[in-house]
């Protein structure tokens, strides 16, 4: 299992401002991703966190807007560029820990709220 | 293309049993995965089906059928904290997990 510490947990932003979430896991994890859940929909995979090279995005979304870090094997950010209140969401840290078909574990999220 | 279903709301009785019932067309399968997500909080997760088959944990029991992308997550004994959503999500030939929009399941006394 894993422990994953998300923050902030929720904040409420300007318009045209950046904000950077931060994902904290007590152990080191090879697969880290990023999740985006607007309300009431489906969860929609960001990115993969790719620890010492740039993310690798999925379609629709670009490193300009939602820049990823990922230093280490514990820990990662992902950014909110220049945000419209379209970009209210909860934003989600997973990991996975063992093989590529192991259960993803999530942080408990990130409420943004763009006004 | 890919794509999960799953119906977007269902209402059952405290102490009964419900069957949430998923079906996925993904490119290539790898897995089918429920998570149940309390409103509010992060996804948690309650089962991973790869063959054909019932498996029983406890309340709760995920079945698979491979040959018609068809899963069901079956709840016995309700009880008020079983007041969730109930994500579906199929892994696929990339090890991507695609997820489905979730059962808002209901419970009432």
């Amino acid at each position: 299992s894993a422990v994953i510490s998300q923050k902030p947990s929720r904040d409420i932003c300007q318009r045209g401002t950046s904000l950077t979430i931060q994902c904290q896991v007590d152990s080191q994890v090879t697969m880290m991703f990023w999740y985006r859940q607007q309300p009431g929909q489906s969860l929609t995979l960001i990115a993969t966190a790719n620890q010492g090279s740039e993310a690798t995005y999925e379609s629709g979304f670009v490193i300009d807007k939602f820049p990823i870090s990922r230093p280490n094997l514990t820990f990662s950010t992902l950014t909110v560029s220049n945000m419209s209140p379209e970009d209210s969401s909860i934003y989600l840290c997973s990991v996975r820990t063992s093989g590529d078909t192991g259960e993803l574990f999530f942080g408990e999220g990130s409420r943004l709220t763009v006004l | 293309g890919q794509n999960i279903d799953q119906p977007t709301e269902m209402t059952a009785t405290e102490g009964a049993i419900v069957q949430i019932n998923c079906t996925y067309q993904t490119s290539g399968f790898n897995g089918l995965f429920w998570y149940q997500q309390h409103a509010g909080e992060a996804p948690t997760f309650l089962s991973y089906n790869v063959l054909d088959g019932l498996e029983e944990k406890g309340r709760f029991s995920s079945f698979l059928s491979r040959s018609k992308g068809y899963s069901y997550l079956l709840l016995k004994e309700l009880q008020m904290k079983d007041s969730a959503s109930y994500l579906c999500a199929s892994m696929d030939s990339n090890y991507q997990l695609i997820w489905g929009a979730g059962t808002k399941l209901i419970i009432k006394p």
